[in-house]
């Protein structure tokens, strides 16, 4: 079965630290997608990165950076220097050979200042 | 290039009544997906269609919840006879035509249930 485990419920850090948001998934496919998506607090899910199964290379996009580990099954999201914007519910998920996401329980960030 | 645009933003019914939630795809764009999210809550897939044809259905409640996506409008879903635990935010997503799971799903804004 696939699944999608973000260990973490909730995060709070001061403004200019660095946050690892952690994703674990679950699947049998050798072919798959995973996503991170951003909530903010006005509701609606902002798409951040898309990546494939047989790309393993670590990506950065300014102050966001993520990390894929096919080995240990992971696809962690870390933020450089956090902002108070970037306050949000984060969410990761799956996409493998059925067409539907499966999403993680998803992580709040609070970034104080 | 607009987004996935749904309406209402926020819909408040009685139980018993009908709710209708409408999707309008992004441009270009013939697939579409219904998600509910409940309160606290990750995303739950409910149905996935293209135009006149529904895929999978697998994540829809088999009473009271229908959906569709006609030639011409946008994607429907109607909820009958709701009761309270249908509060929820529907958000639908679309990707373009072509292989669907190779594709990024764009969310709408969604549409926040309450049921009185």
């Amino acid at each position: 079965a696939q699944k999608v485990t973000q260990a973490q419920t909730e995060i709070s850090v001061v403004e200019k630290e660095d946050v690892t948001l952690d994703c674990v998934y679950e699947t049998r496919d050798t072919t798959y997608y995973l996503f991170w998506y951003k909530q903010p607090p006005s509701g609606e899910l902002v798409f951040l990165i898309r990546r494939n199964s047989f790309d393993e290379q670590n990506e950065i996009s300014g102050r966001y950076s993520w990390n894929f580990q096919k080995s240990t099954s992971s696809f962690n999201f870390t933020i450089t220097a956090s902002q108070v914007v970037d306050s949000a519910v984060y969410f990761c998920a799956l996409r493998d050979n059925t067409d539907k996401l499966i999403f993680g329980t998803g992580t709040r960030l609070q970034v104080f200042p | 290039n607009a987004g996935v645009m749904q309406n209402p933003r926020h819909l408040v019914r009685r139980r018993g009544q009908e709710a209708r939630l409408r999707c309008s795809p992004m441009k270009g764009h013939s697939h579409v997906y219904w998600y509910r999210q409940l309160p606290e809550e990750g995303l739950k897939f409910m149905v996935y269609l293209q135009k006149e044809n529904i895929i999978d259905e697998s994540g829809m409640p088999k009473e009271r919840f229908s959906a569709e996506f006609p030639k011409e409008g946008p994607s429907i879903l109607r909820i009958q006879q709701v009761v309270r635990g249908d509060s929820a935010a529907y958000f639908c997503a679309s990707s373009p035509p072509g292989r669907g799971n190779t594709d990024t799903q764009y969310f709408g804004p969604g549409t926040r249930l309450t049921v009185l």
